[in-house]
Order: C-alpha cells, then sequence, then structure tokens
C-alpha cells in the first residue's frame, strides 16, 4: 500500500525550534515529489513547498520562504518541515502530500497520496 | 500568483440531488486543475486532476469541467458521504488551492 505516515502532535512554546516527519512507503520514495501543506484551524488549504528527495531539489512558495525549511533523507524514505523559532501563527495542522506523476504528460501534477496530517500548537 | 475563487462559499443541496460547484482561476491554467474533497477530521483527498479526470477510485458520480479560468466539479445524486469541504487547485504555476466550498445537507 502506497502511504505516507506522518510524525505525532506537537505542542510548543513560542521561540523553539520543531522538525516534524513524512515517511513514505509501498512506492519509489526517491522518484516523486513530496509538498507539505499548511492548514490553520478552520482554515483552507495553503502550499508551502516541494522537495525532490531523489536530489533534494526544493522549492518553495514565496509566502513561506525563509520561515520555514524543507528536507529529506532518502535513505529511510522521510521528509521533514521544520522551523527554527516558532510563532503562534504557526499553530495549524501540516500536511505532507505526493505529487502524482502523469506518464501521458511526462510531469508532475496533483498530489495523490496525503499524510494524515500533523498538529502543531505553539503557546507559551 | 495566480489566485482561485470557488463558489459558492456553502452550498445546501438534498441527498441524491445533483450538486455543481464552482471555481475560477485569476489568470489561464489551462487544464492543471485538481478537487479535492475533505471530511472533518481527515487529510483532503484527491478526486480529480486534469480537469476532468477521476482519481483512482473515485465514483463516477463525481465530474469535472472547464479549462483556462472557469471551472466545475458536479456530484450528479448527492450521497451522505460526498458531504464535506470541496477544494480546487491549480498546478499549472506552482500550486494554489481555493477557499474550499462547503457542501452541506439541506
Amino acid at each position: 500500500e502506497v502511504q505516507l505516515v506522518q510524525s505525532g502532535a506537537e505542542v510548543k512554546k513560542p521561540g523553539e525550534s520543531l522538525k516534524i516527519s513524512c515517511k513514505g512507503s509501498g512506492y519509489s520514495f526517491t522518484s516523486y515529489w513530496i509538498g507539505w501543506v499548511r492548514q490553520m484551524p478552520g482554515k483552507g488549504l495553503e502550499w508551502m513547498g516541494i522537495i525532490y528527495p531523489g536530489d533534494s531539489d526544493t522549492r518553495y512558495s514565496p509566502s513561506f520562504q525563509g520561515q520555514v525549511t524543507i528536507s529529506a533523507d532518502k535513505s529511510i524514505s522521510t521528509a521533514y518541515l521544520q522551523w527554527s523559532s516558532l510563532k503562534a501563527s504557526d499553530t495549524a495542522m501540516y500536511y505532507c502530500a505526493r505529487l502524482r506523476y502523469s506518464y501521458g504528460m511526462g510531469s508532475y501534477d496533483a498530489f495523490d497520496i496525503w499524510g494524515q496530517g500533523t498538529m502543531v500548537t505553539v503557546s507559551s | 500568483e495566480i489566485v482561485m475563487t470557488q463558489s459558492p462559499a456553502t452550498l445546501s443541496v438534498s441527498p441524491g440531488e445533483r450538486a455543481t460547484l464552482s471555481c475560477r482561476a485569476s489568470q489561464s491554467v489551462s487544464s492543471n486543475l485538481a478537487w479535492y474533497q475533505q471530511k472533518p477530521g481527515q487529510a483532503p483527498r484527491l478526486l480529480i486532476y486534469g480537469a476532468s479526470t477521476r482519481a483512482t477510485g473515485i465514483p463516477a458520480r463525481f465530474s469535472g469541467s472547464g479549462s483556462g479560468t472557469e471551472f466545475t466539479l458536479t456530484i450528479s445524486s448527492l450521497q451522505s458521504e460526498d458531504f464535506a469541504v470541496y477544494y480546487c487547485q491549480q498546478y499549472n504555476n506552482w500550486y494554489t488551492f481555493g477557499q474550499g466550498t462547503k457542501l452541506e445537507i439541506k
């Protein structure tokens, strides 16, 4: 079964650092882009960035550039999202998701496999 | 940045009836448009990609249409499990989601 399994919920204080994870299984982890998506409480979905685990090529949404770091360790099929100094406004559910590869188009398109989400709560 | 606008924000429909959800892009995204369904407490699920192609395992009552800047998701005969929030997303120029349409029981 193709799946992405994310790390558990986190409760942190402002200014603390955090790294959450997303482990892929059931497919070639190095051959598909993995994206991160934020969902603030009661709000919609926001794309944060993507990484290609095969070579760690990373692209960020302008809204999140410099605010977070996306990385991957292909040896353990895991992608990461990290913060160096959390703010209360980082409180949200964070999803990882795999980009679907279109063999017909020879390109990646929609997010077809999603992790279960990691809830991050930042509060003093 | 391409802005995706969904309408209406909330749609009330009775089970068995048809639901039509709209999504508009601020500039052309060709057919690079996906639809997702999200139920409370769950991750989003891909329904449609390429504006009109159903993802694996998605029932035939879900259909997508449109190209350029105007798109529609139609659910032909609503089942109880279809009441959820639906998001459109463009992937023509990076990725942008609409704000969502909540489909509720009338």
